[in-house]
């Protein structure tokens, strides 16, 4: 069975600040997905990593896959208010059509 | 313009009642989810759909049920014999013959309260 683990489940952190959210996951995966969660809203797609070394960048976020350590990062930068939400990642395996979500990250950045 | 359309966006039932939401798409997407989310928590699936006419369990599906008639329609009917419906749920569709690289996409999903 697949499981995905991120940490941390809740990161507060100041405005200007850097971090990390790291995403472990127990199986090989073909592709893993990061999703941003706004409060009572849906999930809108972040990044979708494909491959060992991978690494994607969409303004103050980078996220990167390392396939051998089954881990993924989201790492932000200088964050600002606007970022806060909460962050899942997911991976599935080719061919089972079945994406696994972690438990999310909720992200509160204090001005 | 297209996209996917859950409906109803608030639904309220009494216990022992069976209740359907409703999950269309345009996006001409082969696959459509299921999935589930409780406050506080990670997405889990209950069902999900490669082609028309055909669907497969996922990790939560006792106490749900769902058909698959059109590619633009994967209802999800609760049922009285799941547990603790209240939850909010959320239907996805993939374009599993395009890129690889493609993402789920979300609807705006549906928040069930039952009391």
């Amino acid at each position: 069975e697949l499981k995905v683990e991120q940490n941390p489940l809740f990161l507060s952190m100041q405005e200007g600040k850097n971090y990390t959210i790291y995403c472990n996951y127990s199986t090989t995966s073909d592709r893993l997905y990061w999703y941003r969660q706004d409060p009572g809203k849906s999930l809108e797609s972040l990044f979708v990593l494909l491959s060992n070394g991978a690494v994607k960048q969409e303004g103050r976020l980078m996220a990167s896959l390392d396939t051998k350590a089954r881990l993924s990062t989201l790492h932000i930068t200088a964050a600002v208010h606007d970022l806060s939400a909460t962050y899942f990642c997911a991976v599935d395996i080719r061919g089972y059509q079945k994406v696994t979500f972690g438990t999310g990250t909720k992200l509160q950045v204090i001005p | 313009d297209g996209g996917i359309t859950q409906s109803p966006k608030y639904l309220f039932r009494k216990e022992g009642q069976n209740v359907t939401l409703s999950c269309e798409q345009n996006l001409n997407h082969d696959a459509m989810y299921w999935y589930r989310q409780d406050p506080g928590q990670g997405l889990r699936l209950i069902y999900y759909s490669q082609i028309v006419n055909d669907f497969q369990k996922g990790d939560i599906a006792e106490g749900y049920s769902v058909s698959r008639e059109k590619k633009e329609s994967f209802p999800l009917t609760v049922t009285s014999a799941q547990k603790n419906p209240t939850a909010f749920y959320l239907c996805a569709t993939e374009d599993s013959r395009s890129s690889y690289n493609s993402p789920l996409h979300f609807g705006n999903g549906t928040r069930l309260t039952v009391t």
